[in-house]
């Protein structure tokens, strides 16, 4: 059973035109993450949560936001899209790492992604 | 800020025969690294991983090694097999972030 679901797996957008990606999690992982991923590129981080804590990558443009009203679910919004928002968005959880802890293995699991197109 | 590196996108090799794939680092706070192995339309799935404690680490065929001094790692199959062929990633970690960055990824391509 899928552990990571995102929805939806391909969505088309107009240019400027609101949309929202939606992920969500059976396994009660605290870190939930946003990555961006164009063609033959690296992922790219976008925000993380840890819990309710928001992590803004300091790249991220304005017009990334991201809700996580519990611990189930995590929200992308684009405000308004442009063309080079057109990409593939990965969603991932983890356990936690919490600073003075012994290390833990915190692989992420992961979505199968949602891939925006902008029109 | 490239935090991540995978310098080859690809790579192809013959069945039977090993595949290293190599992932270097800039950020000294990094202490936990992953790879993960992507097939098209799916999502990443782990693979394999190291903390910076070790040197090394094995798992039947896949074998990972960190040398931290050169802040490097590499990923090890052997035998590859034709149903290894995919995207490995590199990622990273460090102990006071729960952040976790990717490189570029390496597509490996393994021959009958």
């Amino acid at each position: 059973d899928a552990m990571v679901i995102q929805n939806p797996r391909y969505q088309v957008t107009q240019f400027g035109k609101p949309v929202t990606l939606s992920c969500s999690q059976t396994l009660n992982h605290n870190v939930m993450y946003w990555y961006q991923q164009k063609s033959s590129q690296a992922p790219k981080l976008l925000f993380h949560y840890y819990d309710k804590d928001f992590n803004n990558e300091a790249d991220t443009p304005d017009n990334f936001q991201s809700r996580r009203p519990n611990t189930s679910f995590c929200f992308l919004d684009i405000r308004s899209p442009g063309l080079g928002d057109a990409a593939m968005y990965l969603c991932a959880t983890s356990r936690a790492r919490a600073p003075g802890q012994a290390l833990v293995e915190t692989e992420a699991f992961f979505g199968q992604g949602t891939r925006l197109t902008v029109v | 800020d490239q935090q991540v590196k995978q310098n080859s996108p690809s790579l192809s090799v013959q069945e039977g025969r090993i595949s290293i794939l190599n992932c270097d680092y800039t950020n000294s706070m990094f202490d936990y690294f992953l790879w993960y192995k992507k097939y098209p339309a799916e999502g990443p799935t782990f693979l394999i991983s190291i903390s910076s404690i070790k040197d090394k680490n094995e798992d039947g065929r896949f074998t990972v090694f960190l040398n931290k001094s050169a802040k490097h790692l590499s990923l090890h199959i052997v035998p590859s097999q034709p149903g290894d062929s995919a995207v490995y990633f590199c990622a990273a970690t460090s102990y006071n972030n729960n952040d976790m960055r990717f490189g570029a990824g390496t597509r490996l391509t393994v021959k009958p």
